[in-house]
């Protein structure tokens, strides 16, 4: 059965550093997801990426963070300088049809210090 | 703005009892209304889902009921077993275009003793 994977599964780093997560979406969806959560919390919308484009975002989407396609496989998220507060599980998801059937990889924990 | 409640936030029952989690949603527009189960170390899996034009579907021991009156959605499951533990997280969302985002619910903790 097709899945979403992600790597790394774990991620240390210290506050300032960037960070990169990757995702490779199920290989015939089109709209692409990043959400976290926060340990004992609810999982939180991040944004949205649909035609090699930003389709949403939310308010925790902010200029530090950004997504990329780099190809036709990979979805990445980046940090460009790592927050304690943003110490969380993160998972992509993907979907054939938008925000429908998502379907979430394992995520990465980021832990950072 | 987009908000979805969830109760109960822990669930504990007997293994054949049956567990029901009730969802909130305050955006009006929401449409679709889908089940995840989150298993320790993974990712969200979809369960069961429904649209609003619908009152109630069922898939074997899970059924999802839609109030969109009163903006209430259920999960139930019945004849509960210990694999059923895990945790549940409603979400809502105004449906496809891919312009839209699943809100979810803070998640309730079921946990199915034998």
């Amino acid at each position: 059965e097709p899945e979403v994977t992600q790597t790394p599964s774990h991620q240390v780093t210290q506050m300032g550093q960037e960070v990169i997560l990757r995702c490779v979406p199920i290989s015939n969806h089109l709209y692409f997801y990043w959400y976290r959560q926060i340990l004992g919390q609810k999982v939180e919308f991040l944004v949205s990426f649909y035609n090699n484009e930003i389709s949403e975002k939310s308010e925790i989407f902010d200029d530090q963070f950004s997504v990329e396609r780099p190809d036709g496989s990979n979805f990445t998220l980046k940090i460009r300088s790592t927050k304690l507060e943003d110490s969380a599980m993160y998972f992509c998801a993907s979907s054939p049809t938008g925000p429908e059937k998502l379907f979430f990889g394992s995520g990465t924990q980021l832990s950072v210090l | 703005g987009e908000n979805v409640e969830q109760h109960p936030s822990t669930l504990s029952v007997q293994e054949g009892d049956s567990a029901v989690i009730k969802c909130t949603y305050s955006d009006s527009a929401s449409n679709y209304f889908p089940w995840y189960k989150q298993e320790l170390g993974k990712g969200p899996q979809l369960i069961i889902d429904i649209r609003s034009n619908v009152g109630e579907k069922k898939d074997q021991r899970i059924a999802v009921t839609l109030n969109k009156t009163a903006k209430h959605f259920s999960l139930h499951i019945t004849e509960t077993q210990p694999e059923d533990s895990a945790v549940y997280f409603c979400a809502a969302s105004r449906g496809s275009g891919g312009y839209n985002k699943l809100i979810f619910g803070a998640g309730t903790r079921l946990a199915v003793h034998p």
